[in-house]
């Protein structure tokens, strides 16, 4: 059975902490994405990676980075947390090529206080 | 540039009627796909059909069936008879041919009532 891992389902941390959320897939794809979803605005994306060391910026990459060292571990950072960072946040991978779905974690929901 | 709108936040039905769930998508593109996920109260997204941007044929399966009209940029998602266990928030997505990138409507919360 295909899967994709977050390291954390429910996480509290404070204004200011360095926040690492961790991802892991086992399905050998080259593509992983993190993805912020906040009510209303849906699923935005704020990193992606299509290779190890290899990373793009997505339509939100402010006050995130993100890892990729090996193929399967994809990690965000948020550097110096803040309460607008908020969010539930989804990790997914797909294969690069055709016609392939992304699969997606169980999804971590960050609270900052 | 890439975008994905579903213009239906929340929808109401009441259990054994049809519903249709909207997604309008820009692209310049003109090879591309389509995607629908379903996100139950769980929370994870669950993958229920894509399609590439050549195959326009519509495509059933079971109670859902899809709509795809390249000629008004819509991809159309139709639940027939739902049920209580529809009740989710229904995600459309436009995913790039190169890299394969995703991107993602807003959403529509389905609310299906007994």
């Amino acid at each position: 059975d295909v899967k994709v891992t977050q390291s954390s389902r429910y996480l509290v941390k404070r204004t200011g902490e360095k926040v690492f959320l961790e991802c892991v897939q086992d399905m050998d794809h080259e593509n992983m994405f993190w993805y912020r979803q906040d009510p209303g605005l849906g699923l935005r994306l704020i990193y992606f990676s299509y290779d190890v060391k290899m990373k793009e910026k997505g339509d939100i990459p402010e006050g995130y980075s993100v890892s990729r060292e090996k193929k399967e571990r994809f990690s965000l950072i948020l550097e110096s947390a803040s309460t607008n960072q908020t969010s539930m946040y989804l990790c997914a991978s797909s294969f690069r090529g055709t016609n392939t779905e992304a699969f997606f974690g169980q999804g971590t929901r960050l609270t900052v206080v | 540039a890439q975008k994905v709108t579903q213009a239906q936040t929340e929808i109401s039905v009441v259990e054994k009627e049809d519903v249709t769930l909207d997604c309008v998508y820009e692209t310049r593109d003109t090879t591309y796909y389509l995607f629908w996920y379903k996100q139950p109260p769980s929370g994870e997204l669950v993958f229920l059909i894509r399609r590439n941007s050549f195959d326009e044929q519509n495509e059933i399966s079971g109670r859902y069936s899809w709509n795809f009209q390249k000629s008004t940029s819509s991809f159309n998602f139709t639940i027939t008879a739902s049920q209580v266990v529809d009740s989710a928030v229904y995600f459309c997505a436009l995913g790039e041919y190169n890299f394969n990138k995703f991107y993602f409507g807003s959403g529509t919360k389905l609310n299906v009532k007994p």
